[in-house]
């Protein structure tokens, strides 16, 4: 089973800053990851898929860069909808493991 | 647009089987490429992925659940069940599931149902 560890834990920022997420997998994943947002007492939405592509409706501030082991979600500039807590995946082998998640919090 | 929606029971007994429903709308799953996932989510904690079943009733679990779960669709009802056997207060969490796209990817997902295995 893959692993995925997401980095750091925990992320406090102000709006307007701009946002760096971490998600290394234990061993190679090609292109094959996603990033999903959540929000307290919401279901997850897909932000990135395949390591860069925006999904249906994701602002451009969103942008994924990354392949083999190491991925970065970035956040170019915050605004205060995007607080929230973010989640990596893989489909690259069976189950299609998630990341711990990283809470980007409000400084 | 595609939306889910899951239902069940809200508590079990540890020990009981746990039977989900997930309706959807939108999409048809006798069209190739497409699924629909399980996920579930500990209070306050990550999101597990459990399993799936694809348009041609592949199917695929989470290893360390494989034994206890099953995963069924019913194509001319929009219905995807999973099951669960032998409930134990760990297994408290949200359960959502969630359209797999042809893009391979969760999206989107139901709005999610909290079980709770308690006696």
């Amino acid at each position: 089973e893959i692993v995925l560890t997401q980095s750091p834990a925990t992320l406090s920022l102000s709006p307007g800053e701009r946002a760096t997420l971490s998600c290394r997998a234990s061993q190679s994943v090609s292109i094959y990851l996603a990033w999903y947002q959540q929000k307290p007492g919401q279901a997850p939405r897909l932000l990135i898929y395949d390591a860069s592509n925006r999904a249906t409706g994701i602002p451009a501030s969103f942008s994924g860069s990354g392949s083999g082991t190491d991925f970065t979600l970035t956040i170019s500039s915050l605004e205060p909808e995007d607080f929230a807590v973010y989640y990596c995946q893989q489909r690259s082998n069976w189950p299609h493991t998630f990341g711990q998640g990283t809470r980007l919090e409000i400084k | 647009q595609i939306t889910l929606k899951e239902s069940g029971p809200t508590l079990v007994k540890p020990t009981q089987t746990l039977t989900l429903t997930c309706t959807f709308s939108g999409f048809s799953l006798s069209t190739s490429g497409v699924g629909v996932g399980w996920i579930r989510q500990p209070p306050g904690k990550a999101l597990e992925w459990l399993a799936l079943i694809y348009w041609d009733d592949d199917k695929r679990y989470s290893p360390s659940l494989k034994s206890r779960l099953t995963i069924t669709k019913d194509t001319s009802k929009n219905q995807v069940v999973l099951t669960m056997t032998n409930t134990d207060p760990v297994d408290t969490a949200t359960y959502y599931c969630a359209h797999y796209s042809s893009s391979y990817w969760f999206d989107p997902w139901g709005q999610g149902t909290l079980v709770t295995v308690s006696s």
